[in-house]
């Protein structure tokens, strides 16, 4: 049962431009929701969070958007850089649980940005 | 910032030996870390739940008996994976969560940068 998914498997985007990875759930009890970049064979690098009380938050070119009734968030990337390709991940939590932590990944979408 | 460190970050083994990996907080005292898994190409899935002086929580489908979590000091969960298999080649990754924090960001869990383990 996938509770986090990512149905983009993969992304491609020019340099410039907007890159919006999108991620739905399923489990009404998620109340945080994380976005990491990641490489192969490295941790994954946090890039941006929010709260189920929020519906956007802004951090520098990073932008999440939560739509709590369509269980859908998205993040947008403007500009889009070279550096920015990677894989990506949607994570989501239910803070306010036993496992405050615990995450719960989507697939991951690989986002290659263009010159 | 906090760090959480792995060690070691690739390891080879023979098949039917055990192998260890580490996961220290570096600068903070982490009273629960996080064991996850992730195949080439997929998801990280997470293993378990390690809780220091009490049992590790483990996930649905993974073998307790196979995958040993002591998580014996504020700033130390270890994963030993015993008689392993090549079906348990594959990058594990621990967090952190650091404690008395609400709001889940990226100060609040540190992943360690991970683990190659490739048994042969």
């Amino acid at each position: 049962d996938q509770q986090v998914k990512q149905n983009s498997p993969s992304l491609s985007v020019q340099e410039g431009r907007i890159s919006i990875l999108n991620c739905d759930y399923t489990n009404s009890m998620f109340d945080y929701f994380l976005w990491y970049k990641k490489y192969p064979a490295e941790g994954p690098t946090f890039l941006i969070s929010i709260s189920s009380i929020k519906d956007k938050n802004e951090d520098g070119r990073f932008t999440v958007f939560l739509n709590k009734s369509a269980k859908h968030l998205s993040l947008h990337i403007v500009p889009s850089q070279p550096g920015d390709s990677a894989v990506y991940f949607c994570a989501a939590s239910d803070a306010g649980g036993t496992s405050y932590g615990k995450l719960t990944f989507g697939q991951g979408t690989i986002l290659t940005v263009h010159p | 910032g906090a760090v959480v460190s792995q060690h070691p970050s690739r390891v080879i083994c023979k098949s039917g030996t055990s192998v260890k990996i580490e996961c220290r907080s570096l600068d903070f005292q982490a009273t629960t870390m996080f064991w996850y898994r992730q195949f080439p190409k997929q998801s990280l899935m997470l293993m378990a739940t390690s809780n220091e002086g009490s049992k590790a929580t483990y996930e649905q489908g993974v073998e307790k008996d196979k995958f040993l979590i002591n998580h014996a000091s504020l700033t130390l969960s270890t994963l030993t994976v015993t008689s392993a298999h090549p079906e348990d080649s594959s990058f594990y990754i621990c967090s952190a969560r650091v404690p008395g924090r609400q709001f889940l960001s990226g100060n609040t869990i540190y992943f360690g940068e991970g683990s190659w383990l490739t048994v042969v």
